[in-house]
């Protein structure tokens, strides 16, 4: 099966600029994720929607986060305006379902560097 | 608050050797714990992971081993080889309230280094 994808693969541009990254989950899966991974760190949970609905954005700077899910199967973030302490990866992961855990399948994520 | 402590930060083996790394989470809820294993500048994947039912679970040289009571876990690499060079990364499930749908907390990763 084809796995997760994400677009752009890299990305750098100067603060206070807005960007846009984007996901396509594995087909059928109804829970989608996106995660910061700041440099040396673990992958930190921005939000997770199941289908087209957010289940949890608890982390997610929504002063400059936004994020969206139409039709419940391609995914988009979006930061406006960025700092400088936004540089980082930005995964995007699918599992089948999220009741209690199940495996999440990783994209290859997009490098964001903020100068 | 949700938590999960990973240590060491840092491993270096010489190839053959086993290879540990223990974590430890704050949720008592939790009852999924995956471990993912992600190479420089690739996604992270799935190389392992239990649940709160099992005490242990392995598979060929990898292996997880679960304390509810103590509250961690721990991921044993046993006859290591060049290739499993990477960074590793525990997780642990956390409940969204009173839902049963939940979240995964990462603990800080490991670097694992395998001296041939």
């Amino acid at each position: 099966e084809a796995g997760v994808a994400q677009s752009p693969r890299y990305k750098i541009i100067e603060k206070r600029q807005s960007v846009a990254f984007w996901c396509n989950p594995i087909s059928g899966h109804a829970t989608l994720y996106w995660y910061q991974q700041i440099l040396g760190q673990g992958p930190k949970l921005l939000i997770q929607f199941q289908n087209n609905g957010v289940v949890d954005d608890s982390q997610l700077p929504k002063d400059r986060f936004s994020a969206e899910r139409l039709k419940g199967v391609d995914s988009t973030l979006k930061i406006q305006p960025a700092k400088l302490e936004d540089s980082a990866v930005y995964l995007c992961a699918s599992s089948l379902e999220e009741i209690r855990g199940s495996e999440q399948f990783f994209g290859p994520g997009t490098r964001l560097t903020v100068l | 608050g949700e938590n999960v402590e990973q240590h060491p930060s840092t491993l270096s083996v010489q190839e053959g050797d086993s290879a540990v790394i223990k974590c430890t989470y704050s949720d008592s809820a939790s009852n999924y714990f995956p471990w993912y294993k992600q190479e420089l500048g690739k996604r992270p994947q799935l190389i392992i992971d239990i649940r709160s039912n099992v005490g242990e679970k392995k598979d060929q040289r990898i292996a997880v081993t679960l304390n509810k009571t103590a509250k961690h876990f721990s991921l044993h690499i046993t006859e290591t080889q060049p290739e499993d060079s990477a960074v590793y990364f525990c997780a642990a499930s956390v409940l969204h309230g009173s839902s049963n749908t939940g979240k995964l907390i990462f603990g800080q990763g490991t670097t694992l280094q395998v001296k041939p």
